[in-house]
């Protein structure tokens, strides 16, 4: 299995814009996660879904943060607009809800808002 | 709320020694798992060790292995016979057993250092 797969790697973009993130869990996995680590705040939930339902978005920072599950293979998480303190490292990561094992996690994507 | 506290922000080891991370964390759950991920520069997060609460024995994993103390909710991590290639930060990581594959919650992290 190629892993959780995480798009952009990294992206810089000016405050004010649009930044989509885009994550496609292991295949057969139907709990998906997003986090995001900062030097702050550490690693902490953004939101997470099972089977394509979001069930906790209460770590979502704002309203210009929204996610989508539109289907079991991929996921976006959108910033609009950006702002520099939105800059951090964000991770996907999914996990098989029916063994209740742990979560694997994408490669995560570095975000810089200039 | 679940809280993970790592109290090490930072810890060394000699090339082929042992080193001792420190976690604590606090829960009124009973059923639960804790893990330790590793975190190299790359920012890949590797799982390193699972605990599931239930079990009394403490989990082992090559030169990797684990404190589990339930009554003082007490999870540390042991690495023997340390590597360069062990230097990274780690996290400790505790997520409840209920209702399936719930989130993670994470301590702040340990930097280890690995001196040759």
């Amino acid at each position: 299995d190629a892993g959780v797969i995480q798009s952009p790697r990294h992206e810089v973009t000016e405050m004010g814009q649009e930044v989509t993130l885009r994550c496609k869990p292991i295949s057969g996995h139907d709990y998906l996660f997003w986090y995001r680590q900062t030097m702050m705040r550490g690693l902490e939930l953004l939101i997470y879904f099972n089977n394509n339902v979001p069930i906790d978005d209460s770590g979502m920072p704002e309203d210009r943060f929204s996610a989508k599950m539109p289907n079991a293979s991929f996921s976006t998480l959108k910033i609009q607009p950006s702002e520099p303190r939105d800059s951090a490292v964000y991770f996907c990561a999914s996990g098989d809800g029916d063994r209740e094992e742990t979560q694997y996690f994408g490669p995560g994507t570095r975000l810089l808002v200039l | 709320a679940q809280t993970v506290t790592q109290s090490q922000p930072e810890m060394s080891v000699q090339e082929a020694e042992t080193v001792t991370l420190s976690c604590t964390y606090d829960t009124s759950e009973s059923d639960y798992y804790l893990f330790w991920y590793k975190q190299p520069p790359s920012r890949q997060m590797i799982l390193v060790i699972r605990q599931e609460a239930y079990k009394q024995q403490n989990a082992t994993e090559n030169r990797f292995s684990v404190n589990f103390q339930k009554a003082a909710k007490s999870f540390s991590l042991k690495i023997s016979d340390s590597q360069l290639g062990d230097a990274a930060m780690y996290f400790c990581a505790y997520r409840s057993a209920y209702s399936g594959n719930t989130p993670l919650v994470f301590g702040k992290g340990t930097r280890l250092s690995v001196i040759a």
